[in-house]
């Protein structure tokens, strides 16, 4: 089955600074990788996705970017606020029907003000 | 407003002592799921629901029982709870149409089995 390795674990950056997580999956079939923020006390929400037709996908201050040759998908954020400071998680599963979503095992980013 | 309903949002028992936390979704999505969350570990499925009365095993059924009775409705059902399953659960629906894509997650309930 799909494995997502997912790093760092903990994340902290200054306000303004750029952060970084990375992911890493493992079966070849996967080509959908969403990416989840969550927020202190409330559930994991969807912040932006790609499919492996993509190379990169943008929206405004997030990108995620996707390699599909070595099997790993990343998430930019720039200009760091304090609100964007989550626990973030990755996933991975086959595009379409019901196919199993598996997750990363989280980051969490601190934005120090 | 589109959203997941979970309750309770925390929760307090002994072992062996049956609790049902329940969801709820006002969205009409065919596909519902159960997950833990576990410090180190992430989001591992439970048990998951492509439609009315169809279920199935995720990763760690172990020990949790689920229904689809009605399409918005997706209890999880502990019949005896042990310190194991002490845990922060969500409830999530899924929006992209005939496919578990785009999930929207309840708020988390948090279970504490002494």
């Amino acid at each position: 089955g799909e494995n997502v390795e997912q790093h760092p674990s903990t994340l902290s950056v200054q306000e303004g600074d750029s952060a970084v997580i990375k992911c890493t999956y493992s079966d070849s079939a996967s080509n959908y990788f969403p990416w989840y923020k969550q927020e202190l006390g409330k559930g994991p929400q969807l912040i932006i996705d790609i499919r492996s037709n993509v190379g990169e996908k943008k929206d405004q201050r997030i990108a995620v970017t996707l390699n599909k040759t070595a099997k790993h998908f990343s998430l930019h954020i720039t200009e760091t606020q304090p609100e964007d400071s989550a626990v973030y998680f990755c996933a991975a599963k086959e595009s379409g029907g019901y196919q199993k979503v598996t997750f990363g095992t989280g980051t969490k980013l601190q934005v120090i003000p | 407003e589109a959203q997941v309903t979970q309750n309770p949002r925390y929760l307090i028992t002994v072992t062996g002592k049956k609790l049902t936390v329940t969801c709820s979704q006002n969205m009409n999505h065919e596909y519902m799921s159960w997950y833990r969350q576990d410090p180190g570990l992430g989001l591992r499925q439970i048990y998951y629901s492509m439609n009315v009365e169809v279920t199935d095993k995720g990763d760690v059924p172990e020990g949790y029982k689920v229904s689809r009775k009605e399409k918005r409705n997706f209890p999880l059902i502990l019949e005896s709870p042990s310190p194991n399953q002490t845990s922060l659960y969500f409830c999530a629906s899924g929006s992209e149409g005939t496919t578990n894509e785009k999930l929207f997650f309840g708020s988390g309930t948090q279970l504490s089995v002494l």
